[in-house]
């Protein structure tokens, strides 16, 4: 089981700032890179996948990846109060599988 | 949402006694997935299914079985129940293209007494 850690919460921001998240994984070798969030007592769901070394952006939402340092973020700008929920880092493994972070949960100030 | 439903949504049982939960899907997709969800372990893969009739163990599969006999539907059973496995379970599903996207039913919150 490859190992992924997430940046220990909880993790309080106002409404308006940005909300910064961090993951480092072990496997030298993963390609796909997820961020799902999870309301209380919901099912995780995928916010946004990245591949490639850099930015990705959707919306309030900027992904960054560096594989070189083994190391993906989310950022969410202009935190709003429906942000508030727990972050989800996802790596691939071989064989169609991912492991995952134990998540990060962040409150939004209103 | 993905096509995803999970049956039971809540299960009360007692130690011992047999368990089986049931992941149904319509998305024809070719790989299921079951995990459980702790607090302060995030998600944990018990099983996971990559066509029918064809499954293989994740990292917390002791104490669990499954079986695919259709492409659709993806049981998990817990053989004899223990008070370590009140948890609760969600199903993924995944196409198996080159995002390795999974996506989640809405989870069975199971209590073992």
């Amino acid at each position: 089981q490859k190992e992924v850690e997430q940046n220990s919460g909880p993790l309080s921001v106002p409404e308006g700032a940005i909300a910064s998240l961090n993951c480092t994984y072990s496997d030298r070798g993963s390609q796909s890179f997820f961020w799902y969030r999870q309301y209380s007592g919901k099912s995780p769901e995928l916010i946004m996948f990245i591949y490639s070394n850099g930015d990705k952006e959707d919306g309030r939402f900027t992904a960054q990846l560096n594989k070189a340092s083994q190391y993906v973020s989310l950022l969410i700008r202009d935190s709003q109060p429906s942000d508030s929920a727990t972050y989800l880092c996802a790596v691939n493994e071989r064989d169609y599988k991912l492991s995952f972070g134990a998540g990060t949960t962040v409150t939004v100030r209103a | 949402d993905a096509g995803i439903t999970q049956s039971p949504r809540h299960k009360v049982t007692e130690t011992g006694t047999p368990v089986t939960l049931r992941c149904h899907q319509t998305e024809n997709h070719r790989y299921m997935y079951w995990y459980r969800q702790d607090p302060g372990h995030g998600l944990r893969l018990i099983h996971y299914s990559y066509g029918v009739k064809d499954t293989d163990k994740g990292e917390v599969s002791d104490g669990y079985s499954v079986s695919r006999s259709k492409t659709e539907d993806f049981l998990l059973t817990l053989e004899s129940a223990t008070s370590s496995q009140t948890s609760v379970y969600f199903c993924a599903i995944s196409d198996g293209g080159g995002t390795d996207t999974q996506y989640f039913g809405p989870g069975t919150r199971l209590t073992v007494l």
